[in-house]
C-alpha cells in the first residue's frame, strides 16, 4: 500500500535561518506531489506541485522553493525564513493517471518562525 | 470570487444532531467531488468521494452533489464528539487534474 512520510512534525526556527522540509512517498511510481501551507483557521494554500523529477510549478511567488531530486522525494526549502513563513506545511501525493481518488496528505509540519 | 465557497463556521452542535455542511462552486467543469476531514494538528484525510451528480452514503455520512445548482453537501447523522474536526470540500474537473479546495468548516460536537 502507499504511504507518505513527512518530517519533522514540529520545527521552531529563528528569522533568517534556512529551512528544509522533506516528504517521501512509498508504494507508487511517478506520483504527482504537492506542498501546501495552512495558516491557523484558514484553508489550504497550494505552494508548489510536481508531475515528475525536476519538474516544479510554483503557485505563489514567495520566500520558498521546492525540489524533486528523486521520483518519490519532494523537498521544501528556504534560504532565509521570514516571520510570515510560520504555518502548517502539508505534503500530498496523487496518482498521475488512470482513476482519480483525490490526494493523500502527510501528517504535516508545524513551523514557527521566531 | 473564489471558485469554491465554503462557510468557515465555526459550527457547534449537540451530540446526536444531524449536521449539514455545504459548498458552492462556480466552475461547471467540476465533476469529481470530495470531502476531507482534518483533525487538529493533523493532515486532511479523504472522507467521501463522489463522481458527477447524486448521493453516496457511508455509514453515518452522506455526500450529495447537485451539479445543476453547483452545490454539494455532506450530512452527518447521529453526530459524535469524535466528529469534531474541520471539514474541507474539494473538487476537480478531470481525472488527474489538481483539486480546488474550500476554506473548510470547523465543526464541534458537544457531548
Amino acid at each position: 500500500s502507499q504511504t507518505i512520510h513527512q518530517w519533522p512534525a514540529t520545527l521552531v526556527q529563528p528569522v533568517g535561518s534556512p529551512l528544509s522540509l522533506e516528504c517521501t512517498v512509498e508504494g507508487t511510481s511517478n506520483p504527482n506531489l504537492y506542498w501546501y501551507r495552512q495558516a491557523a483557521g484558514r484553508g489550504l494554500q497550494l505552494l508548489f506541485y510536481s508531475v515528475g523529477i525536476g519538474q516544479i510549478s510554483s503557485e505563489v511567488p514567495q520566500n520558498l522553493s521546492a525540489s524533486r531530486p528523486q521520483d518519490r522525494q519532494f523537498i521544501l526549502s528556504s534560504k532565509k525564513l521570514l516571520l510570515s513563513d510560520s504555518g502548517f506545511y502539508l505534503c500530498a501525493w496523487s496518482a498521475p493517471t488512470g482513476g482519480f481518488y483525490g490526494y493523500t496528505f502527510g501528517s504535516g509540519t508545524r513551523l514557527t518562525v521566531v | 470570487q473564489k471558485e469554491v465557497e465554503q462557510d468557515p463556521g465555526p459550527l457547534s452542535v449537540p451530540e446526536g444532531a444531524i449536521v449539514s455542511l455545504n459548498c458552492t462552486y462556480s466552475n461547471s467543469a467540476f465533476q469529481y467531488f470530495m470531502w476531507y476531514r482534518q483533525y487538529s494538528r493533523k493532515g486532511p484525510e479523504l472522507l467521501m468521494y463522489t463522481y458527477s451528480s447524486g448521493n453516496k452514503e457511508d455509514g453515518r455520512f452522506t455526500a450529495q452533489v447537485d451539479k445543476s445548482s453547483k452545490y454539494i453537501s455532506l450530512f452527518i447523522r447521529d453526530s459524535q464528539p469524535s466528529d469534531s474536526a474541520t471539514y474541507l470540500c474539494a473538487m476537480s474537473g478531470t481525472s488527474g487534474s489538481r483539486l480546488t479546495f474550500g476554506e473548510g468548516t470547523q465543526l464541534t460536537v458537544n457531548p
